[in-house]
């Protein structure tokens, strides 16, 4: 699976969007960018997917950038239950790689 | 929607024991499940594949011998760590994905096991 970048960590007000971006510049044209979250001492939870076009969940929204080497996961109105540490994957398939993803932090 | 259920969550054990670690799905069946682990303040890593039928699939640099993986069941694989000793101890983590959703619906975690190894 190709490399993604994020940023180790982030800060953001309850109630503001959180905007939290990944670079995957070297992405293969079959790989699907997929999101989770970790809280602390649980298992992964899925968040969203996508391949090249925008999507949206009850969870989230996932903008692509048309080159795809890009991705914004966005909560749109964050929650103190949202901090977690956010992992961008690159998948096409099989088991998931993950990277250190970013942390983020949602203050009163 | 899919659902991966791991037991134990937590288990203290003495070094030299060995623990089991099973994961199961509870709606649908899975062929096909992976093993992870995650040591404190560090990311997940893969450690091995496990296949109804057939014999697991391990990653570079972990031990066979001492993850031992049973997948004997479409709904239930087990990870024995043997002879567990200090280091073994862990955040241990499994998952699968359902085969009727397509090969790139998502993965489903269980929400790990926490081994402490005395």
């Amino acid at each position: 699976d190709a490399k993604t970048t994020q940023p180790p960590s982030m800060d953001c007000a309850e109630g503001r969007a959180a905007n939290l971006p990944c670079n995957h510049s070297t992405i293969s044209g079959n790989e699907y960018v997929y999101w989770y979250r970790q809280i602390h001492s649980q298992g992964p939870q899925y968040i969203i997917h996508g391949l090249k076009n925008n999507e949206t969940n009850e969870m989230a929204s996932l903008i692509i950038t048309e080159d795809r080497k890009s991705s914004t996961l966005i909560l749109p109105h964050a929650t103190l239950r949202d901090t977690a540490v956010y992992y961008c994957i690159l998948v096409s398939g099989y088991a998931l790689n993950f990277g250190k993803g970013t942390s983020l932090l949602v203050t009163p | 929607g899919a659902v991966v259920s791991q037991h134990p969550s937590r288990v203290i054990c003495k070094s030299g024991t060995s623990v089991k670690i099973e994961c199961r799905s509870l709606d649908f069946q899975a062929t096909t499940m992976f093993w992870y682990r995650q040591f404190p303040k560090q990311s997940l890593m893969l450690m091995a594949t496990s296949n109804e039928g057939s014999k697991a699939t391990y990653e570079q640099g972990v031990e066979k011998d001492k993850f031992l993986i049973n997948h004997a069941s479409l709904t239930l694989s087990t990870l024995t760590v043997t002879s567990a000793h200090p280091e073994d101890s862990s955040f241990y983590i499994c998952s699968a994905r359902d085969p009727g959703l397509g090969h790139n619906s998502p993965l489903h975690f269980g929400n790990g096991t926490r081994l402490t190894v005395t």
